[in-house]
């Protein structure tokens, strides 16, 4: 595997499930985002971690909750979601907190039912 | 506040033709990186390329020229000979390098179709 991988690359589930996505890099990289991408919309940040510490929340509903265990993966825990955070969720990753080179994975679609 | 404005939501070209994509950025930083990324169908973002503020000489990689504009904040992308691989959503970018907490800002993206 190389790049940024995400699991699943498609995912359906109902408001009252509970669901992970799942990043994982393999660029050695110590950086790690999540990203919101809605139809018309721009992408929206939603956190970073930089070598596993939560640099930034950017203001995202507790129902998405993130966890780095370490700096090749990132998580993304569902619960309780509402339709409205259908979406394609992007995952990236960087040398440090340097924006300006991140690599993306290929993203999850994840529809609200 | 920053923001990124891409006017343009699709555009659709035939092969072999010239087609350039619109982004206008504002800011009230004096030091900045703008972006261009491509998201093919496949999903991921795949960036082509980072521009510093204080280098605003174009740049040109094969078919693909940038013109960054300061005096009109403009950033634009030009794809020369289109061809079907091309067909993507394109996104500019916008980052702020000093004070404060760095956000990659983006713009709504254009949709770009080229049809053979």
């Amino acid at each position: 595997e190389t790049g940024v991988t995400q699991t699943p690359r498609h995912l359906v589930m109902g408001m009252t499930n509970k669901k992970s996505l799942k990043c994982e890099q393999h660029l050695g990289h110590n950086a790690m985002y999540w990203y919101k991408q809605s139809a018309k919309k721009p992408l929206e940040l939603m956190f970073v971690y930089n070598f596993k510490e939560q640099t930034e929340n950017n203001s995202v509903p507790s129902r998405f909750s993130p966890e780095c265990p370490n700096s090749s993966h990132l998580f993304l825990h569902l619960h309780t979601l509402q339709p409205e955070d259908s979406a394609l969720y992007l995952c990236a990753s960087s040398q440090g907190e340097r924006f300006y080179e991140q690599y993306f994975g290929p993203g999850t679609r994840l529809t609200v039912t | 506040a920053q923001k990124v404005t891409q006017a343009q939501t699709e555009i659709s070209v035939v092969e072999k033709e010239d087609v350039t994509l619109d982004c206008v950025y504002e800011t009230r930083d004096t030091t900045y990186y703008l972006f261009w990324y491509k998201q093919p169908p496949s999903g991921e973002l795949v960036f082509l390329i980072r521009r510093n503020s204080f280098d605003e000489q174009n740049e040109i990689s094969g078919r693909y020229s940038w013109n960054f504009q300061k005096s009109t904040s403009s950033f634009n992308f030009t794809i020369t000979a289109s061809q079907v691989v091309d067909s993507a959503v394109y996104f500019c970018a916008l980052i702020r390098t000093q004070g404060g907490s760095e956000k990659l800002v983006f713009g709504k993206g254009t949709k770009l179709t080229v049809n053979p």
